[in-house]
């Protein structure tokens, strides 16, 4: 079964406010990616975490920080956005990093802020 | 540095016709290729991938795509399109470890009665 889980599907945050996106996958994948989608746009990168380690980070702002609980579990929380963070926040995972390996995505979890 | 480049922003095609959806890349190892899809309001899904091998591969939904190495492309097509086909596609390249996934910009499909 491929599936990558996230909740909530939908969340709408003041700008003060403090949430988290959850992300979880149970297939034994070893690396676990969040994406950015904006509207009529592909999705762009800003985390990876290979074997629960951070690898990459595409220059995100501090407003959102990553965490990885453990091999199934992965957050985004959210602080402090702005109205222009409001997109579709893809999660993802694959059995590691290695080159072909297929990216599994979740369906996504739409935030707006306002 | 890897790239893919999709030509057309928008493919319109009649029930039953040809798809042909365009994808070229750069990258400065052989690299492995997806496409994807996604369905209005829903996250993405795998339709085919090429890493090595076959260079023909076929994937879900009747589609499939050809690695051409001396074109650097990777174009996907279906026979026969059906109404259930309109979605955004979007082929993507990996060349692995640090170099994740890099996506091209998408090809909306519609496909018309």
């Amino acid at each position: 079964d491929t599936e990558v889980t996230q909740t909530p599907k939908h969340l709408v945050m003041g700008m003060t406010n403090k949430k988290s996106l959850k992300c979880e996958q149970h297939m034994g994948h070893r690396a676990m990616y969040w994406y950015k989608q904006k509207a009529k746009k592909p999705p762009e990168l800003m985390f990876v975490y290979s074997y629960e380690k951070l690898s990459i980070n595409e220059s995100v702002p501090s407003r959102f920080s990553p965490e990885c609980p453990n091999s199934s579990l992965l957050n985004l929380h959210l602080h402090a956005l702005q109205p222009e963070d409001s997109a579709l926040y893809l999660c993802a995972s694959s059995l590691t990093g290695a080159l072909g390996n297929t990216i599994y995505f979740g369906e996504g979890s739409w935030l707006t802020v306002v | 540095a890897q790239s893919v480049t999709q030509l057309g922003s928008h493919v319109s095609v009649s029930e039953g016709a040809l798809v042909l959806l365009r994808c070229n890349y750069s990258s400065s190892v052989p690299p492995y290729l997806f496409w994807y899809v996604q369905y209005p309001n829903q996250g993405l899904q795998l339709l085919l991938k090429y890493t090595t091998g076959a260079t023909l591969v076929k994937g879900i939904n009747g589609f499939e795509a050809e690695f051409k190495k001396s074109e650097t492309s990777f174009h996907l097509t279906k026979p026969s399109a059906h109404m259930s086909d309109a979605a955004e596609y979007f082929c993507a390249v990996s060349e692995g470890g640090n170099t994740p996934l890099v996506f091209g910009k998408g090809t909306r499909l519609s496909v018309i009665a």
